[in-house]
């Protein structure tokens, strides 16, 4: 079985620009949750998606959102980069909300200069 | 809302030891706790986890306890290896309307000594 799969690996942006960050869960799971981990630091929350549903957002500004398809894949969009955006994005996949165990993908390495 | 505390942030240990990393957290709604360990350039790996309702679970060499009274868990390590050489990230998830999102610690790099 697939685990949860992240794209792209890596990427390079400039200050201003807009990124799209794409996550695939594992087969039968239907909650997504986006976690940004910035170096030295652990993973922080930034949504969860369940059933195409909004059901819970952290701490982070309106530049940042998210959406999720009918195959629970799911998509991290973040507007006006800044340099303190650069980190590790990583999404987690659990079977259904609520259910608390969650499995990461590789993540994608978010450069902003 | 949720916060968790982890300590030490570093710990060295020689093969063989055991290895303690302590959590605390202060929202009493808290009912999943899950550890993760991070090797370097990789996705944090789900290693053990309790829930509330449970005071101990062992899974090898690894076990979790859990005070809830005090509000605080623990990582237990015996006969540690090298290969345990990684980032040790503990989590609490937030209860209410956004149950299930976890928040995390800041990590314990464990090193193991050969």
């Amino acid at each position: 079985d697939a685990g949860v799969t992240q794209s792209p690996t890596h990427l390079i942006k400039t200050r201003g620009q807009q990124v799209t960050l794409r996550c695939s869960p594992i087969s039968g799971h239907k909650s997504v949750s986006w976690y940004q981990q910035v170096l030295g630091q652990g993973p922080q929350f930034i949504f969860q998606y369940y059933e195409k549903e909004e059901r819970g957002r952290g701490n982070f500004p309106d530049r940042f959102s998210a959406r999720q398809f009918p195959n629970y894949s799911s998509e991290l969009n973040v507007n006006a980069l800044l340099l303190g955006d650069s980190a590790l994005y990583l999404c987690a996949s659990s079977l259904k909300w609520g259910d608390s165990e969650q499995y990461f993908g590789p993540g994608t390495r978010l450069t902003v200069t | 809302g949720e916060n968790v505390e982890q300590h030490p942030s570093t710990l060295s240990v020689q093969e063989g030891d055991s290895a303690v990393i302590k959590c605390t957290y202060s929202d009493s709604a808290s009912n999943y706790f899950p550890w993760y360990k991070q090797e370097l350039g990789k996705r944090p790996q789900l290693i053990i986890d309790i829930r509330s309702n449970v005071g101990e679970k062992k899974d090898q060499r690894i076990a979790v306890t859990l005070n809830k009274t005090a509000k605080h868990f623990s990582l237990h390590i015996t006969e540690t290896q090298p290969e345990d050489s990684a980032v040790y990230f503990c989590a609490g998830a937030m209860g209410g309307g956004s149950q299930g999102n976890l928040i995390f610690g800041k990590g314990t790099k464990l090193s193991v000594k050969p």
